[in-house]
């Protein structure tokens, strides 16, 4: 079984300032490792994954993730947010194998001051 | 153009009432998915069709019920809907074939059980 859980339930910050949401996870099996974006009244879109490779991962919108083993960790980072970025980020695991169901965690609202 | 659309968008609804959302994906994926994101915006797994076959069945009540009648549609039924089953439904697909494809979400319908 896997669970994922989102460390900050809310995070307020400044315009151009940097930003990390945490995420933990737990699993007996390998998993890949997602983070998703969910604007305000819209569906989920892919930010960036971790399948294999380099822990560090960059995705879209000037985001990057950094998988690391040991800690069973997968925080997401932008360096300068943008008003744009206000939404709720969700960070999900993946088994590798069978039906790859996604496990979400509880999502962050990430919320960007002027 | 969509991808991954859902009908209807909102639904509300009486206690006790039958309903039924509706998800199309024409991107020639052949496994579906049905989440349900709560009122806390927590996001769970309920179903996943391959190509029609069921291959994922979470602890969902059986007045849930999902039917494909080919692998560009997923519906899910509800029966008897109680005050908790006010949420928003997520369709999703995904190709399975070559290794790791991420799953595309539709837009949701928000369901409200009055």
């Amino acid at each position: 079984a896997q669970s994922v859980t989102q460390l900050d339930s809310q995070v307020p910050v400044f315009e151009e300032a940097p930003v990390e949401l945490r995420c933990n996870y737990s699993s007996s099996v390998s998993v890949y490792l997602f983070w998703y974006v969910q604007y305000p009244n819209q569906g989920l879109q892919l930010l960036l994954k971790y399948l294999s490779g380099s822990t560090l991962v960059k995705g879209i919108n000037g985001f990057e993730a950094e998988f690391n083993k040991s800690q069973t960790s997968f925080h997401l980072r932008k360096p300068s947010v943008h008003i744009s970025d206000t939404a709720e980020y969700f960070c999900a695991v993946g088994s590798i194998q069978g039906a790859q169901k996604l496990v979400f965690g509880q999502g962050t609202r990430l919320t960007i001051n002027p | 153009d969509t991808a991954v659309s859902q009908t209807p968008k909102y639904l509300v609804t009486q206690m006790g009432n039958d309903k039924s959302i509706k998800c199309e994906q024409n991107l020639g994926h052949d496994t579906m998915y049905w989440y349900k994101q709560d009122s806390k915006k927590f996001l769970k797994i309920m179903f996943s069709y391959n190509n029609k076959e069921l291959i994922i069945n979470e602890t969902v009540p059986n007045r849930f019920s999902p039917k494909s009648p080919d692998k560009a549609h997923l519906n899910l039924h509800i029966n008897s809907l109680e005050l908790g089953d006010s949420a928003v439904y997520f369709c999703a697909s995904r190709y399975t074939s070559g290794g790791f494809n991420e799953q595309f979400f539709g837009p949701g319908t928000r369901l409200t059980v009055l």
